[in-house]
């Protein structure tokens, strides 16, 4: 079956410590991207990618990194530089159609909390 | 930041109600128009994508209407069911494929 997957499910992490979220998908997407929700408020993107090799930023990217090295991968990497890191966390992908982006497919989300 | 704004927040409605809410969004700037059902320990699924002026979408009971001259777009939902309840997600598109997602509309179902 085609899907996004991310891992882990659960992250608990060390104030200081850098983690990173893994997001794969065998959609043959294009476009990947990372959104974070926090309670009360709607999700944020914070990177994407729309080819292998190219990333820009979004609306709250401070503290965090990305990689794309390859189509199916986007990881996700939360630094000791982003303030306020708990959070749950979202990866998408999309395929331009009809002269739009695509509708986006999510993965389940990985729930980090920074102890 | 573009803002794109949801309402209500929240809403319970009775088995069998016809309900709708509101995503309003800025004209500027605009590819498309998402719509997104969000249940609770699932992920969110698209329901829509519109693009046109005057585009009207359904699936089964639930429609979307866009009116980008004005900013906003409605999502109806005919005959709730207990299995309606979740989040709706609006979303706008700009380029470069980014949306930006409005805070969504969590609607309860009552049976």
């Amino acid at each position: 079956d085609g899907g996004i997957t991310q891992s882990p499910k659960y992250l608990f992490r060390k104030e200081g410590q850098n983690v990173t979220l893994s997001c794969e998908q065998n959609l043959n997407h294009d476009a990947m991207y990372w959104y974070r929700q926090d309670p009360g408020q709607g999700l944020r993107l914070i990177y994407y990618s729309q080819i292998v090799n190219d990333f820009q930023k979004g609306d709250i990217a401070e503290g965090y990194s990305v990689s794309r090295e390859k189509k199916e991968s986007f990881p996700l990497t939360v630094t000791s530089a982003q303030k306020n890191p708990t959070a749950f966390y979202l990866c998408a992908s999309s395929t331009p159609r009809q002269g739009t982006g695509g509708e986006l497919f999510f993965g389940e989300g990985s729930r980090l909390t920074v102890l | 930041i573009l803002n794109v704004e949801q309402s209500p927040q929240s809403l319970h409605v009775q088995e069998g109600d016809s309900t709708s809410f509101t995503c309003s969004f800025p004209s500027s700037n605009f590819y498309a128009l998402h719509w997104y059902r969000w249940e609770t320990a699932k992920s969110p699924e698209a329901l829509f994508v519109m693009t046109l002026n005057g585009d009207e979408k359904k699936k089964g009971r639930i429609s979307a209407t866009l009116n980008t001259k004005e900013g906003y777009s409605y999502l109806y939902i005919k005959g709730s069911q207990p299995e309606d309840s979740a989040t709706y997600l609006c979303a706008q598109e700009t380029s470069g494929s980014r949306l930006t997602f409005g805070e969504g509309t969590q609607l309860t179902v009552n049976p």
